[in-house]
């Protein structure tokens, strides 16, 4: 199957602090990707989606100049959690997709577990 | 509204049972389905996809899609404990870009040695 990495896989930071998280699809090229968020013993909260070279779409509710996302490449999409507070603590996600015959799941990387103190 | 429901569980059986886990969905439009399996603390694993109405056999895994009752589901034959997990379902339709897919909440599954 596609393999979808994430980097780091897990930050402790301290508040007011920025975090940049990677994503990359590793065996394919990524029509799209997609940034979510999960909080412990919750579903999967999708944040935001992004095609390469162009803007991110945002969910309703998530601020853009907080969660940062820049899509340089079929292969590489970046999330930066700007001004980082306790409240931004959680489990980060990144999936990749491809079209396709019937259309094509969406394939995740491991998660990143970001801690802000 | 598209939305995606599933039971929240926690769905409990037997090793070597049948886990039967079921979704509903509110796009009549809906053309792709998934089932993704989360393992506690883990990112979601994809497991499973149908696109046409019937049956789809893979391993112990069978997933089963009537688009008339807009209902697609995921049957575990031979449930082991390592199948304990919560399962997603996650539908695509017409007209959503990007790929886009929606997400249900995710079934609890439970396997008792």
């Amino acid at each position: 199957g596609a393999v979808v990495s994430q980097h780091p896989s897990r930050v402790i930071c301290k508040s007011g602090t920025s975090v940049k998280i990677e994503c990359r699809s590793l065996d394919f090229q990524a029509t799209t990707m997609f940034w979510y968020r999960q909080f412990p013993k919750k579903s999967l909260m999708l944040m935001a989606t992004s095609n390469e070279g162009s803007k991110a779409t945002y969910e309703q509710g998530v601020e853009k100049d907080k969660f940062l996302i820049n899509h340089a490449s079929l292969t590489l999409s970046t999330l930066t959690v700007t001004s980082a507070h306790p409240e931004d603590s959680s489990f980060y996600i990144c999936s990749a997709s491809f079209l396709g015959v019937g259309g094509s799941g969406q394939f995740f990387g491991p998660g990143t577990r970001l801690t802000v103190l | 509204q598209k939305e995606v429901e599933q039971n929240s569980g926690p769905l409990s059986v037997p090793e070597g049972a049948i886990a039967s886990l079921n979704c509903t969905y509110s796009d009549r439009g809906s053309q792709s389905f998934f089932w993704y399996r989360q393992y506690s603390g883990k990112s979601p694993e994809l497991i499973m996809s149908i696109y046409s109405n019937g049956d789809k056999e893979d391993g112990r895994f069978t997933a089963q899609l009537n688009k008339a009752s807009q209902y697609v589901s995921l049957l575990i034959r031979d449930s082991q404990p390592s199948d304990s997990a919560t399962y997603l379902c996650a539908v695509k339709g017409l007209g959503t870009s990007y790929d886009k897919v929606i997400f249900g909440p995710g079934t609890s599954l439970s396997v008792i040695p």
